[in-house]
């Protein structure tokens, strides 16, 4: 699986979009782009996942850049509830390639 | 909506004691998972498991770890000998499908300390 690049941190006011920036310059085509979150220690939760369309659904959007090296986690308007550490995971479109691979993610503090 | 439960939520044994780690899978799902997170490190994948057999395992996971599902329900972590490296947080996971087209659902955990 391709190897991301995050910031290891992020603030974010409250009621502002957060944009998280992944860099995944040696995806290839048929690797997958995926979100997930953890909320201080709980269990890692599902956000989205795309391949290289931009993607929506109730939690988040995913622009995915038309070369595939970057993506970007847009949650268009914060709460508080979003201060999580949020990671990008690149997995290759392949059944029998089942685990997800975690990197450090990005800690996003949303601010009051 | 629905959800995978793991149980306990914090267990304390002594090293060198056996440990069982419980988890109740998605009804409809068709793979699990244990991932493991050291305090203040990555999520680390540890085993896979589907058709009652292990499909892919980590080196982390040697011969003191074992999975089993023992019924139609629960799917279960065995650490045979535990060790104080062995304390971290436990995850189950479990995906109704294999590969890319679908997300894995978590448990809340377990927290193993190991004393």
């Amino acid at each position: 699986d391709a190897k991301t690049t995050q910031p290891t941190s992020m603030d974010c006011a409250e009621g502002r979009a957060a944009n998280l920036p992944c860099n995944h310059s040696t995806i290839s085509g048929n690797e997958y782009v995926y979100w997930y979150r953890q909320i201080h220690s709980q269990g890692p939760q599902y956000i989205i996942h795309g391949l290289k369309n931009n993607e929506t659904n109730e939690m988040a959007s995913l622009i995915i850049t038309e070369d595939r090296k970057s993506s970007t986690l847009i949650l268009p308007h914060a709460t508080l509830r979003d201060t999580a550490v949020y990671y990008c995971i690149v997995r290759v479109a392949d059944f029998g390639n089942e685990k997800l691979t975690f990197g450090t993610g990005t800690r996003l503090t949303i601010i009051p | 909506e629905p959800e995978v439960t793991q149980t306990p939520s914090h267990q304390v044994t002594q090293m060198g004691q056996e440990v069982i780690l419980r988890c109740v899978p998605i009804s409809n799902h068709l793979y699990f998972y244990w991932y493991r997170q050291i305090l203040g490190q990555k999520v680390e994948f540890l085993v896979s498991f589907y058709n009652n057999e292990i499909s892919e395992k980590s080196e982390i996971f040697d011969d003191q770890f074992s999975v089993e599902r023992p019924d139609g329900s629960n799917f279960t972590l065995k650490i045979r000998s535990t060790k104080l490296e062995d304390s971290a947080m436990y995850f189950c996971a479990s995906t109704v499908l294999q590969g890319t087209q679908t997300e894995a659902f978590f448990g809340q955990g377990t927290r193993l300390t190991v004393v």
